[in-house]
């Protein structure tokens, strides 16, 4: 499976579009980039996710480069309920169908 | 809505104890997926299951077991509890059909082994 890399933490200004990066540079053709968030003690909330055309839903926008090598989440109007960590995964869309976290950002949406 | 449910939201056991920790789905998902999630070690897959009695080892299955007799229920066992399992277990499903379709997680159960 592909590996992620993203920030630790990220601040954002109430009401102002939060754009979190992901790298992913050892992606394959066929391997899909998600976006979940978990908010404390809550299980993972799936947000959104792409193969290699930019995706969008109420919750958010997903901006994949054209070499697929990084991705970049965008929340366009943060609010105070945003503030969670942020997991990008890389999944293989075959054999074993695991989904493969990482430590994900801190973001924390200020007022 | 897809509704994942974890049978409890904190559990405290002894060590040595066999711990049942239950997962019920009600969206007819083939996968099924247990994590445990620890401060600084992110989630990390336990086992998962592609259909009913088939399960495959994730990357850290040692002193786990699991159990899918039906579509909806994936139960993860602890043998003998061991403080080191002190955790909190999350379990996921989702559809079958590859890369292209999201899991949906349980609110977590918060395991203490004393």
């Amino acid at each position: 499976d592909a590996k992620t890399t993203q920030p630790t933490s990220m601040d954002c200004a109430e009401g102002r579009a939060a754009n979190l990066p992901c790298n992913h540079s050892t992606i394959s053709g066929n391997e899909y980039v998600y976006w979940y968030r978990q908010i404390h003690s809550q299980g993972p909330q799936y947000i959104i996710h792409g193969l290699k055309n930019n995706e969008t839903n109420e919750m958010a926008s997903l901006i994949i480069t054209e070499d697929r090598k990084s991705s970049t989440l965008i929340l366009p109007h943060a609010t105070l309920r945003d503030t969670a960590v942020y997991y990008c995964i890389v999944r293989v869309p075959s054999g074993t169908y695991k989904y493969i976290f990482g430590t994900g950002t801190r973001l924390k949406v200020l007022a | 809505d897809v509704k994942v449910t974890q049978s409890s939201r904190y559990l405290v056991k002894r060590t040595g104890e066999k711990v049942f920790l239950e997962c019920v789905q009600d969206m007819d998902h083939e996968n099924m997926f247990w994590y445990r999630q620890d401060p600084g070690l992110g989630l990390r897959l336990i086992y998962f299951s592609y259909d009913v009695k088939m399960k495959e080892k994730g990357d850290i299955p040692e002193g786990y077991s699991v159990s899918r007799e039906k579509k909806e229920r994936f139960s993860l066992i602890l043998e003998s509890a061991s403080t080191n399992q002190t955790s909190m277990y999350l379990c996921a499903s989702s559809l079958a059909g590859g890369g292209n379709t999201e899991a949906f997680f349980g609110q977590g159960t918060r395991l203490t082994v004393v």
